[in-house]
């Protein structure tokens, strides 16, 4: 079945420690983003691309780094830098640009130890 | 800037009634497309409905239909014949070109009793 994979589920990180979260689709979708869920928030873009080794970035993009090195590939890493990383993190895919339907994935919760 | 509000934080439908969500949402941009999110406990979040803005008919999607008022920027939600696998988060979507982006509202919790 096509879809997208979000790992680990869930994630802790210690401080001053830059962590990835995976993301993987097998959809052939163009499109890729990731966003940052908190409690009592809607989501919140942090990065998007709409195509191989091309991004962009989105609303709170400070903190965060991506790379799109592969079609079905979108990894987020949380640096050090971004100082209140506990959050959900949710993967996103549309065949074309941002204004087709996007698909999500499960998410990733990061927590800080 | 683009902005989306949802005022109703929760709501609560009884099974097989008929719930409406609102939502509002403010754009200087002609052209935009609304979106309906569901997101049910598991946390994905999973398309209910999409309206474009050029299109005046409101869209449907089996149990669930629009009531979009372009002049009043309002983008409502109704349910009809609510199950009780419609109880979830439902957050209400704006994409406009200039923004290049999708925002979102707060979101509705809505429960589903029997």
């Amino acid at each position: 079945d096509g879809g997208i994979t979000q790992s680990p589920k869930y994630l802790f990180r210690k401080e001053g420690q830059n962590v990835t979260l995976s993301c993987e689709q097998n959809l052939n979708h163009d499109a890729m983003y990731w966003y940052r869920q908190d409690p009592g928030q809607g989501l919140r873009l942090i990065y998007y691309s709409q195509i191989v080794n091309d991004f962009q970035k989105g609303d709170i993009a400070e903190g965060y780094s991506v790379s799109r090195e592969k079609k079905e590939s979108f990894p987020l890493t949380v640096t050090s830098a971004q100082k209140n990383p506990t959050a959900f993190y949710l993967c996103a895919s549309s065949i074309g640009w941002i204004n087709q339907p996007q698909h999500f994935g499960d998410g990733t919760r990061l927590s800080i130890l | 800037a683009q902005t989306v509000t949802q005022s109703q934080p929760e709501m609560s439908v009884q099974e097989a009634e008929t719930v409406t969500l609102s939502c509002t949402y403010d754009t200087s941009e002609s052209d935009y497309y609304l979106f309906w999110y569901k997101q049910p406990p598991s946390r994905q979040m999973i398309l209910v409905i999409r309206q474009e803005a050029y299109k005046q008919q409101n869209a449907t999607e089996n149990r669930f239909s629009v009531n979009f008022q372009k002049a009043a920027k309002s983008f409502s939600l109704k349910i009809s014949d609510s199950q009780l696998g419609d109880a979830a988060m439902y957050f209400c979507a704006i994409y406009t070109g200039t923004a290049s982006k999708l925002t979102f509202g707060t979101g509705t919790r809505l429960q589903v009793t029997l």
